[in-house]
């Protein structure tokens, strides 16, 4: 299957500060990327849905100034966490999907994860 | 909006057959997906079905009926490595992927 990377895998930062996680499809042209947060012992909680060239679309409570997402090219996206609090550490998941195809399931595929820990 | 409900966690022996259930109520049903994930790692794909029946590959086959909102995942000759968490995931038209909490598989000798 498609692989999709993420970096870093896990990351330890100070109360206020920023971070930066990225997403990559290697091997394919993702036109569609998910941002999905996993706190422990719950489900994946979709937080925003990226096109290529176009804004993000955010899920209902998630704030997009403190969740900034740029999806400049068909293999990138980033999520930065902006003035990160103990409150949003979690397990943050990247997944993206191939272009639409007619007769296909476009499966999307998920990346390794970013654990932050915001101290 | 989607409603998605499995059992949150389930123990099965090395060896055994376990049916891992799950109902979801939905409009514009468009797939449902399984996804296997290990504590700590994403989640991995398993299988997917979008039309009535049972799908097989390998150890792992998923079951699909629309008219009910239900399917399962069932996992023969059970191994230990297999103790994960499995997701429930349904595609509604051609947005994303909603997942149900995940059902915590622990299998023992």
């Amino acid at each position: 299957g498609a692989v999709v990377s993420q970096h870093p895998s896990w990351v330890i930062c100070k109360s206020g500060t920023s971070v930066k996680i990225e997403c990559r499809s290697l091997d394919f042209q993702a036109t569609t990327m998910f941002w999905y947060r996993q706190f422990p012992k719950q489900s994946l909680m979709l937080m925003a849905t990226s096109n290529e060239g176009s804004k993000a679309t955010y899920e209902q409570g998630v704030e997009k100034d403190k969740f900034l997402i740029n999806h400049a090219s068909l293999t990138l996206s980033t999520l930065t966490v902006t003035s990160a609090h103990p409150e949003d550490s979690s397990f943050y998941i990247c997944s993206a999907r191939v272009r639409l195809a007619q007769g296909s399931y476009n499966e999307q595929f998920f990346g390794p994860g970013t654990r932050l820990t915001v101290l | 909006g989607q409603n998605i409900d499995q059992p949150t966690e389930m123990t099965a022996t090395e060896g055994a057959i376990v049916q891992i259930n799950c109902t979801y109520q939905t409009s514009g049903f468009n797939g449902l997906f399984w996804y296997q994930q290990h504590a700590g790692e994403a989640p991995t794909f398993l299988s997917y079905n979008v039309l009535d029946g049972l799908e097989e590959k390998g150890r792992f086959s998923s079951f699909l009926s629309r008219s009910k909102g239900y399917s399962y995942l069932l996992l023969k000759e059970l191994q230990m490595k297999d103790s994960a968490s499995y997701l429930c995931a349904v595609r509604s038209g051609y947005s994303t992927l909603t997942f149900g909490k995940g059902t915590m598989l622990l299998v023992s000798p």
